[in-house]
């Protein structure tokens, strides 16, 4: 079965500094991964996929992931951190083999930035 | 992009009452997504609709409970019946991205409340 798993309940980080959300994951076959970030009373917003390609992924707000194979890893970062950047961020994996395409998501990370 | 309205957003309901979900997309999508995000926890599927079939319910979830409309390719309802308070949530419905994009598009939410 799919699964993701985000080890870190919570994240804090001071502006301006570097940030890492980390997700492993454990797919049959290829995976398509995800990262969302949802905002307080907000729905979930897109930041970033991998499907294929560059390992290197860019995706909105200044967010890019790395995805490396061999660790099973999908991990979130950012060079600089912003205060408006402190949000709940979920990873996620497509389920094309269970529910027709839909995503399981890891339980969740906490993101606080502080001044 | 799929651009989806969800309503309500947010209601507060007595115990053994039923609500129901409404989400509306400005586009044709051929599967939507129901999930749920209770208090501090990450995101459950509820159940797949496809528009002319009978909704597809993940484990732990039954239609009794959880009725699900789609009576066109750009409109689903999901109720919530007969409520307990363990059924105060997030609830979220979601498609899949046009044109092959792969991601899921996430209405804005239903915080749900049950007294």
């Amino acid at each position: 079965a799919q699964s993701v798993a985000q080890p870190e309940d919570q994240v804090n980080v001071a502006e301006g500094n570097p940030l890492t959300v980390k997700c492993t994951y454990s797919v049959s076959g290829n995976p398509y991964l995800f990262w969302y970030v949802q905002y307080p009373n907000r729905g979930l917003q897109f930041l970033l996929k991998y499907i294929t390609g560059d390992n290197l992924v860019k995706g909105s707000y200044g967010f890019e992931a790395e995805f490396n194979k061999s660790q099973t890893s999908f991990h979130l970062k950012k060079p600089s951190a912003l205060v408006s950047d402190s949000a709940l961020y979920f990873c996620a994996v497509r389920d094309w083999g269970g529910s027709q395409g839909n995503l399981i998501f890891g339980k969740g990370t906490k993101l606080s930035v502080k001044p | 992009s799929a651009v989806i309205s969800q309503k309500p957003s947010r209601d507060i309901c007595q115990r053994g009452t039923s609500l129901t979900i409404q989400c509306q997309v400005d586009s044709q999508v051929t599967m939507m997504f129901w999930y749920r995000q209770q208090p501090g926890q990450s995101l459950t599927l509820i159940a797949t609709a496809n528009q002319g079939s009978e909704a597809t319910y993940e484990s732990g979830f039954v239609i009794d409970k959880f009725p699900i409309s789609r009576p066109n390719l750009t409109f689903s309802t999901l109720t919530v019946s007969n409520m307990s308070p363990e059924d105060s949530s997030i609830y979220l419905c979601s498609v899949d991205g046009q044109g092959g994009n792969e991601k899921l598009f996430f209405g804005s939410g239903t915080q749900l409340s049950v007294l």
